[in-house]
């Protein structure tokens, strides 16, 4: 069984379109982030989710709206998409246990291409 | 602003010998520390990690170096093996679920 999935792999789509990205964890972890590496390789978080609840926004354009309809899934939805949102991104979960490094599971990744 | 920074992108190492991957931090509130391996078209895979009190920590051919006073920590691979051949990332936790990734280091291991 697939413990971080993502859908799509791969998403192809114009300028000024719609787009959303899902993720489900299936681990009964509480807390779920997206990340968005981009050309220069750089893996960076852009929201965390703890418990349905938005804890971590790192200076994320509006157009990028998370949504999570319960602990076990968060979805990232774009609005107008630019050429600059090119990028793959990743989803990941991890248990918050209190003391101690908070290990990640990553998906996939969903490969996104604006053109 | 960089506070992780690997400045090795990639690496070369015959199988069987030792492969050093460096990472640089500049937070000292960082607490943990932990490493993270890449293949192609998979998302990175947790791999091992050290609290900032330790200095070593040992998980089988992985092993990973803390030095605090300069901001540097390092994983070894003894011995490296063709199957190691990924991109590693050096990632710090300071707290309230947010770790910063570096940008990877592209390890291959040559048979």
């Amino acid at each position: 069984d697939t413990a971080v999935s993502q859908t799509p792999k791969y998403l192809v789509t114009q300028m000024g379109n719609d787009k959303s990205i899902k993720c489900e964890q299936n681990l009964g972890h509480d807390t779920m982030y997206w990340y968005k590496q981009d050309s220069k390789k750089f893996l960076k978080i852009m929201f965390s989710y703890n418990n349905k609840e938005l804890i971590i926004n790192e200076t994320v354009p509006n157009r990028f709206s998370p949504k999570s309809p319960d602990k076990a899934h968060l979805n990232l939805h774009i609005n107008s998409l630019e050429l600059g949102d090119s990028a793959v991104y990743f989803c990941a979960s991890s248990q918050v246990v209190g003391v101690g490094a908070d290990t990640q599971y990553f998906g996939p990744g969903t490969r996104l291409t604006v053109l | 602003d960089q506070q992780v920074k690997q400045n090795s992108p990639s690496l070369s190492v015959q199988e069987g010998r030792i492969s050093i991957l460096n990472c640089d931090y500049t937070n000292s509130m960082f607490d943990y520390f932990l490493w993270y391996k890449k293949y192609p078209a998979e998302g990175p895979t947790f791999l091992i990690s050290i609290s900032s009190i330790k200095d070593k920590n040992e998980d089988g051919r992985f092993t990973v170096f803390l030095n605090k006073s300069a901001k540097h920590l390092s994983l070894h691979i003894v011995p490296s093996q063709p199957g190691d051949s990924a991109v590693y990332f050096c990632a710090a936790d300071g707290g309230y679920q947010k770790v910063t990734f570096g940008t990877g280091t592209k390890l291959q291991v040559i048979p």
